[in-house]
């Protein structure tokens, strides 16, 4: 099936560490969205972007829809332990599917 | 937390059964996906359903097969199991399935098929 590329695969980093991931496309989208999924867990809504060139922020998060409407990144500030998770971009078009990255592993050292 | 309920948390078959996932949408959401996730992937899209409607498929078999009801809960039938189908399948509500109402989702249900 379709899928986004995301990068890095994972990232293993200090507590306090500043992190970026990103997202790229063939396709355009019209909405990216971040979410992070937990073992055992669902993937929990982190941050929607709905216009090419918005940059939007979530506490610590903040993530931009990029301008070619191809591509989208999530930073984190100061991360702490509890950022460990795998993040997901997944992109909508105009139909009602979203497509997603393969994901980014974060591990968070204390 | 999202409200987005699912059941069973975790289910297994034998191949060439006959499985039924649920989902509970959020309140006030009318517009069900459901999703397949397997191991180290991303998920992938299998169906929407939109008022009672299907509302979009992804690449998956005719054994896929979904229903919405009234109350717009929903549920996920596979026939014919096999052991590629062995997954986390997650379930997603959103309002009118619009790209503006993003899409909330449950923890899944863990299927093995031995």
């Amino acid at each position: 099936g379709q899928q986004l590329n995301q990068s890095p695969q994972s990232m293993f980093i200090q507590e306090g560490e500043d992190v970026s991931m990103n997202c790229t496309s063939s396709s355009i989208f019209n909405t990216w969205l971040w979410y992070k999924q937990d073992p055992g867990e669902g993937p929990v809504l982190l941050i929607a972007l709905y216009k090419a060139g918005e940059l939007t922020s979530n506490g610590r998060l903040t993530a931009q829809f990029g301008i070619t409407r191809k591509d989208s990144f999530l930073n984190i500030s100061a991360s702490i332990p509890s950022d460990v998770g795998i993040y997901f971009c997944a992109g909508q078009g105009g139909s009602e599917k979203l497509v997603f990255g393969k994901g980014t592993k974060l591990t968070v050292n204390p | 937390e999202t409200g987005v309920t699912q059941s069973p948390t975790h289910l297994i078959k034998t191949r060439g059964q006959q499985v039924t996932l649920r989902c509970s949408s959020q309140s006030g959401h009318n517009t069900v996906s459901w999703y397949q996730q397997a191991l180290g992937q991303g998920p992938q899209f299998i169906f929407q359903y939109y008022r009672e409607e299907e509302n979009g498929r992804g690449n998956f078999p005719p054994r896929f097969s979904g229903l919405q009801f009234p109350n717009y809960s929903s549920e996920l039938n596979v026939n014919a199991l096999e052991l590629d189908d062995s997954a986390l399948y997650l379930c997603a509500s959103s309002l009118d399935g619009d790209r503006n109402q993003p899409q909330h989702f449950g923890d899944g249900t863990r299927l093995s098929i031995l």
